[in-house]
């Protein structure tokens, strides 16, 4: 079966940092691009960032653009949001997603983990 | 910034035919999607590239996109059916989603 199971979330001060990993598996993980969404009580679902297949583009929602860094491991099936300079507003679930090849159809979500940014 | 709009919410009676509308500048140019998010679940995808349904979605479900709405049409709906909708299309290279349609079989 397809899966991606996330992990990394839990409780961050402000200001602090925390890095996600999602882990894919039963499918040619390196063939696909990856993304983060988030899901926020205050602006529901939001993209957050999204990798290309050989790890050679990235881009990034403004919100979090030069705080958060997205990267993989196509050796380990792998993907990390590392997560600088948290603020509030980052508290969310976040979701893991996979992209169909072609038109970035995202049609494979992880449960999410949840991140909570409070003092 | 690109905004998708939807209502946000839906009632309909079990059997009756579901429609639910996602608003957006000239939306036909792009290609939308339509995800279904049950409680304490994360989202499903439904439909794709405006009217494509991915393998295990019922017939039931369909999609169209003109002009400047795209609409998920659920026919014979079902209480299984229940939960949250969401559109979705990208935007110069940006996932915009639409603020979710609370779907309500009655």
């Amino acid at each position: 079966d397809v899966q991606l199971v996330e992990s990394g979330g839990g409780l961050v001060q402000p200001g602090q940092s925390v890095t996600l990993s999602c882990a894919a598996s039963g499918f040619s993980f390196a063939s696909y691009w990856m993304n983060w969404v988030r899901q926020t009580p205050g602006r529901g679902l939001e993209w957050v960032s999204r990798i290309r297949s050989d790890a050679t583009f990235s881009s990034y929602a403004d919100s979090v653009r030069g705080r958060f860094t997205i990267s993989r491991d196509n050796a380990m099936n792998t993907v990390h949001l590392q997560m600088n300079s948290l603020r509030a507003e980052d508290t969310g679930v976040y979701f893991c997603v996979r992209s169909l090849v072609g038109d970035g159809t995202m049609d494979v979500w992880g449960k999410g983990t949840t991140v909570t940014v409070s003092s | 910034s690109y905004d998708l709009t939807q209502p946000p919410s839906v009632s309909v009676s079990p059997g009756q035919t579901a429609t639910i509308t996602c608003s957006g500048e000239e939306l036909t140019e792009k290609n939308v999607c339509w995800f279904r998010q049950r409680a304490g679940q994360s989202p499903l995808l439904v439909i794709y590239q405006d009217f494509r349904r991915p393998s295990g979605i019922p017939e039931r479900f369909s999609g169209s996109n003109s002009g400047n709405t795209a609409t998920l049409s659920i026919t014979g709906t079902q209480a299984v059916d229940d939960g949250v909708y969401f559109c979705q299309a990208w935007d110069s290279g940006i996932a915009v989603f639409g603020g979710g349609t609370r779907l309500t079989a009655l």
